[in-house]
């Protein structure tokens, strides 16, 4: 069962615009998220987190929000820039233990 | 501190032998995670220690497969008899203790078995 879904496999921006990665989760006991990207051949890289004691935090050009009740979370990165092209990765877990992987997001962001 | 080191980057086995892995994670953190990555999909879990304590495993981890953090620092992960199906990318984590701390992974160790 998958517990954590990305449904989308690619998204397109143009540089300067907003990117948009979206996730949804069915478990009721995860209780902090996180976004991660990841470069081919290399390990995730942590972007920003949120606890389900919130609905936003913003670190820079990265913002998550968390809406508990459509159990759904989307980080949000204005503007877009090349660097950020790589696949995203949103992740859950019940109270600071093993992280539950969605399948991924490969964003493209073109100049 | 250059973060969570993994040794090798890669190898290349032949079907049938064992294989091990080491992961160095952050010098202060006490929790040490190991996750397996295929193409196309999203990190698996596959075990966590707390200090030199296992204290979860994932089915995904047959008796072919162990883990161990003897004094709490480094960890290792072996494989015995692989198979074809092993072949992944084989990733370390960890963490600080607490709750809502982040998870810092390393550069992984991607295995091909021939």
């Amino acid at each position: 069962d998958q517990q954590v879904k990305q449904n989308s496999p690619s998204l397109s921006v143009q540089e300067g615009r907003i990117s948009i990665l979206n996730c949804d989760y069915t478990n009721s006991m995860f209780d902090y998220f996180l976004w991660y990207k990841k470069y081919p051949a290399e390990g995730p890289t942590f972007l920003i987190s949120i606890s389900s004691i919130k609905d936003k935090n913003e670190d820079g050009r990265f913002t998550v929000f968390l809406n508990k009740s459509a159990k759904h979370l989307s980080l949000h990165i204005v503007p877009s820039q090349p660097g950020d092209s790589a696949v995203y990765f949103c992740a859950a877990s019940p109270g600071a233990q093993k992280l539950v992987f969605g399948q991924g997001t490969r964003l493209t962001i073109n100049p | 501190d250059t973060g969570v080191s993994q040794n090798p980057r890669h190898k290349i086995t032949k079907r049938g032998q064992n294989v091990t892995f080491r992961c160095d994670p952050i010098s202060e953190h006490n929790r040490l995670y190991w996750y397996r990555q295929t193409l196309g999909q999203g990190p698996e879990f596959l075990t966590y220690f707390q200090n030199e304590a296992q204290l979860e495993k994932s089915r995904l981890l047959s008796d072919r497969f162990s883990a161990e953090r003897p004094k709490g620092s480094f960890s290792t992960l072996e494989i015995q008899r692989t198979e074809q199906g092993d072949s992944a990318m084989y990733l370390c984590a960890s963490s600080a203790q607490g709750f809502y701390t982040e998870a810092f992974f390393g550069q992984g160790t991607r295995l091909t078995v021939v």
